[in-house]
């Protein structure tokens, strides 16, 4: 798996947009790229994936820059549920199918402040 | 729909005894990936299994080990348990397993080795 680069630790506060850059120069052109969060005691929750153009779900936007060397998670409206681990990963495919197993860096620790 | 289970999900063993572990994925999910995450490593990823194959592989010893059913459930196995073996085994299942699969986690399984 191509490598990515968080920052450790973020801050915000409550009701205000969260912005979470990750950069990922190595990524190759196949690789998609996911976020996962891991709130404390809990097991890691996907957030979104996309591949070249930006994504909207219910839980968060993703913005990837035209030579998807980068890319920022969006959060609109941080609450403190939002405060958690923030992961940034790239997933290869194979070409038989299936991906290489999820690769977690240290992810960004976000903190909110109420 | 049902979520991700794991079965135990909390576990104390002794120093070379072995252990087994159970994960049932979401309904209609035929990949199962397992992770184990320290405080020191973090999460690592163990193994993945598609169609009761093992399609994928971590850089663990060959104590850890895992099989899948006809059902789609997981059940993977640690022999000869060691200390260091002490950690929070997760469960993940996905539709297929591809790149732009999204992975949904379990609540984890707690092992303590004494």
């Amino acid at each position: 798996d191509a490598k990515t680069t968080q920052p450790n630790s973020m801050e915000s506060n409550e009701e205000e947009p969260v912005h979470l850059p990750c950069n990922h120069s190595t990524i190759s052109g196949t690789d998609y790229i996911h976020w996962y969060r891991q709130l404390p005691s809990q097991g890691p929750e996907y957030v979104i994936h996309g591949l070249t153009s930006n994504v909207n779900n219910r839980m968060a936007s993703l913005a990837i820059a035209e030579d998807r060397k980068s890319s920022t998670l969006i959060l609109h409206r941080a609450t403190l549920r939002d405060a958690a681990v923030y992961y940034c990963i790239l997933r290869g495919m194979y070409s038989g199918g299936g991906a290489d197993g999820l690769t977690f860096g240290k992810g960004t620790h976000l903190i909110i402040q109420p | 729909k049902a979520g991700v289970t794991q079965t135990p999900r909390y576990l104390i063993k002794t120093r070379g005894q072995q252990v087994t572990l159970s994960c049932s994925p979401i309904s209609g999910h035929r990949s199962v990936s397992w992770y184990q995450q320290t405080p020191g490593q973090g999460l690592q990823f163990l193994f993945e299994y598609f169609s009761e194959t093992q399609r994928n592989k971590g850089n663990f010893p060959g104590r850890f080990s895992g099989r899948q059913f006809s059902n789609s459930r997981s059940e993977m196995n640690v022999s000869t348990l060691e200390l260091g073996d002490s950690a929070l085994y997760l469960c993940a299942s996905s539709l297929a397993g591809t790149g732009s699969d999204e992975q949904y986690f379990g609540p984890g399984t707690r092992l303590t080795v004494t």
